[in-house]
């Protein structure tokens, strides 16, 4: 068990609608980073968080966003959903910034229709 | 940016072989190289990892050796069993805030 948790873990939403999914981190853990895993495919790296702001981000368009709370528990919003979004998102925590372990949780499946 | 080939993409071995699974990366900046096994509905789990000062690092039947000079490392797992099954995946990161970059996964299948 990882202790990285992640909610919901399903959910279906319309194309151009807005979603928000949510990530509790590791105990101890002051980094988390979020990746979209497509069907068949590895995970891709959208952004990292740490000490409450983003600093770092993979090719991704601006409507990929995302936010830290003191509590270092993280969201990822994504914005006028298309189709292509569809996929498993998953968070990974890390106890610092830079080249250390990753811990995933068991992601949220989303589904856009 | 970073690109991660890894092949076979699909390995299939009897219980009790050996599995060996491999990865090139294209950024020599690089200098970490986890490897993750990922089951059907769940996340990836870590399972091993290697820094750049190191060429071969063993955790029970699970190794891996990395190449920095070819600029490819590998998975290795002896005694293969049935849990072994699943898709893993090799990944490399230079470090800082780039986040890992991922190969496309190897479905390991383990025949009884």
């Amino acid at each position: 068990e990882t202790g990285v948790t992640q909610s919901p873990t399903h959910l279906i939403k319309t194309r151009g609608q807005q979603v928000t999914l949510r990530c509790s981190s590791q105990s101890g853990h002051n980094t988390v980073s979020w990746y979209q895993q497509a069907l068949g495919q590895g995970p891709q790296f959208i952004f990292q968080y740490y000490r409450e702001e983003e600093n770092g981000r993979g090719n991704f368009p601006p409507r990929f966003s995302g936010l830290q709370f003191p509590n270092y528990s993280s969201e990822l919003n994504v914005n006028a959903l298309e189709l292509d979004d569809s996929a498993l998102y998953l968070c990974a925590s890390s106890s610092e910034t830079g080249v250390t372990e990753a811990f995933f949780g068991q992601g949220t499946r989303l589904t856009v229709v | 940016g970073e690109n991660v080939e890894q092949h076979p993409s699909t390995l299939s071995v009897q219980e009790g072989d050996s599995a060996v699974i491999k990865c090139t990366y294209s950024d020599s900046a690089s200098n970490y190289f986890p490897w993750y096994k990922q089951e059907l509905g769940k996340g990836p789990q870590l399972i091993i990892d290697i820094r750049s000062n190191v060429g071969e690092k063993k955790d029970q039947r699970i190794a891996v050796t990395l190449n920095k000079t070819a600029k490819h490392f590998s998975l290795h797992i002896t005694e293969t069993q049935p849990e072994d099954s699943a898709v893993y995946f090799c990944a490399a990161s230079r470090g800082g805030a780039d986040g890992l970059t991922f190969g496309k996964g190897t479905h390991l299948i383990i025949q009884p």
